[in-house]
């Protein structure tokens, strides 16, 4: 079976620090992956996704960024944070139909 | 992908039918009606998706109107984990990323 892997769970960080968030998935090749941002009592914004190692769409840009390395590892990055940066990431990986989410992390920048 | 239009909250009484509608108006004749739901804290959860057909899974039924502008979900027999923001996503199948809007909250009370 399939399992997507996000960490650190929680994460706390001054404002101007990098930051780096891995996802990684288990169980399926080729998938396409996805990172979303929550943030407090607001919807899901979709950040980025991928199709392919390599391969990123960026749907709103901003101070992050997003890499894929290997076929199931995606990374979400940012060289200086910002407090607005703070939220809910969620990594996800689609197969046919549905879409699948992982425990996501809480960033909160101070 | 088509927008959608969904009530910002709704109440049901446990071990009742919870009933939630969506309005998209705007579908083209290749996009599905997606539904996931997000438990506090918790990544989204894919609940069920149709094109034009209603369907009906283990967790949910899913009517689609005949001219494909709404749909309803249903919750047979509500409980009080099913207490979740609910998402009605109209996106391109296989091809698609899944853009979420506001949701409906939905509260099962005993």
């Amino acid at each position: 079976s399939q399992t997507i892997h996000q960490w650190p769970a929680t994460l706390v960080q001054p404002v101007g620090s990098p930051l780096s968030l891995e996802c990684t998935v288990e169980g399926t090749s080729n998938p396409n992956l996805y990172w979303y941002r929550q943030a407090a009592g607001r919807g899901l914004q979709l950040l980025f996704y991928s199709v392919g190692i390599g391969q990123i769409s960026s749907e709103v840009p901003q101070n992050l960024s997003a890499s894929r390395p290997q076929d199931r590892q995606f990374i979400l990055s940012s060289k200086k944070l910002l407090l607005s940066d703070s939220g809910f990431y969620l990594c996800a990986w689609r197969d046919l139909y549905e879409q699948y989410f992982g425990p996501g992390t809480r960033l909160t920048v101070t | 992908d088509a927008k959608t239009t969904q009530p910002t909250s709704m109440d049901c009484a446990e071990g009742r039918a919870a009933n939630l509608p969506c309005n998209h108006s705007t579908i083209s004749g290749n996009e599905y009606v997606y539904w996931y739901r997000q438990i506090h804290s918790q990544g989204p959860q894919y609940i069920i998706h149709g094109l034009k057909n209603n369907e009906t899974n283990e967790m949910a039924s899913l009517i689609i109107t005949e001219d494909r502008k709404s749909s309803t979900l249903i919750l047979p027999h509500a409980t009080l984990r099913d207490t979740a923001v609910y998402y009605c996503i109209v996106t391109g199948g296989s091809q698609g990323n899944l853009i979420f809007g506001k949701g409906t909250k939905l509260s099962v009370k005993p």
